[in-house]
């Protein structure tokens, strides 16, 4: 059965940090992986896909890392800003399975 | 309208209640899915469906039910709900089912059952 690991639970930061979060998984038979943002209350905002072929992805300020051999992606912010807090949460694609297999993701707290 | 939208955004009903939750896919999408997300859980699947037949039923309780007239809508029918059934109710779409594909989120509806 694929779990989905995601530390820190939460995370508090001043603005201007680059900060790394993670997410780890226990099959690494997977398709892709997928970081998503969550506001309080909200949906689900996808920020990057990764493919099991590829070894990262980025988009602003954001680059995601995945390591397949050992389980493990990890989500970089560069210079975080207030408006980065959110909640954010991995989900796994893994072979075999029919759909996506969330972590319990981090909380993400940037103070000005 | 884009991307996923799904109403009441808040829902407040007592146990004996029947009410339904819509979702809608202006994305051209083939398959839709229904989420429960409670505090300090991960994300649940609830049901599955792929060009408006429903694929997957994650073993939920028939006190909820799932329709989908067409690829575009999707219905979640609540009846007799109990307390711990309150959440966060997320819908999807997708291109076609399954992990292959990238799924898109709607705003969920925020359910409390009293």
């Amino acid at each position: 059965k694929q779990e989905v690991t995601q530390i820190p639970a939460a995370l508090s930061v001043p603005e201007g940090e680059n900060l790394v979060l993670n997410c780890s998984f226990t099959d690494s038979a997977i398709y892709n992986l997928q970081w998503f943002r969550q506001d309080p209350g909200k949906g689900l905002t996808s920020l990057l896909l990764i493919q099991s072929s590829q070894r990262e992805q980025t988009s602003g300020r954001l680059n995601a890392s995945l390591d397949k051999s050992s389980g493990r992606s990890t989500l970089y912010i560069a210079a975080s800003q207030p408006g980065d807090s959110a909640t954010y949460l991995c989900a796994v694609g893994t072979s075999g399975y029919s759909t996506l297999t969330f972590g319990k993701g981090t909380m993400l707290l940037v103070s000005p | 309208e884009t991307g996923v939208t799904q109403t009441p955004r808040h829902l407040v009903m007592g146990m004996t209640n029947k009410k339904s939750l819509k979702c809608e896919q202006h994305l051209g999408h083939n398959a839709m899915y229904w989420y429960k997300q409670s505090a300090k859980k991960p994300l649940e699947l609830m049901f599955v469906y792929n060009f408006k037949e429903q694929t997957e039923n994650n073993s939920v309780p028939s006190r909820f039910s799932p329709e989908c007239p067409n690829s575009s809508h999707l219905f979640l029918h609540l009846h007799t709900l109990q307390p711990e059934d309150s959440a966060l109710y997320l819908c999807a779409s997708s291109q076609g089912r399954g992990i292959y594909n990238e799924q898109f989120f709607g705003p969920g509806t925020r359910l409390t059952v009293l």
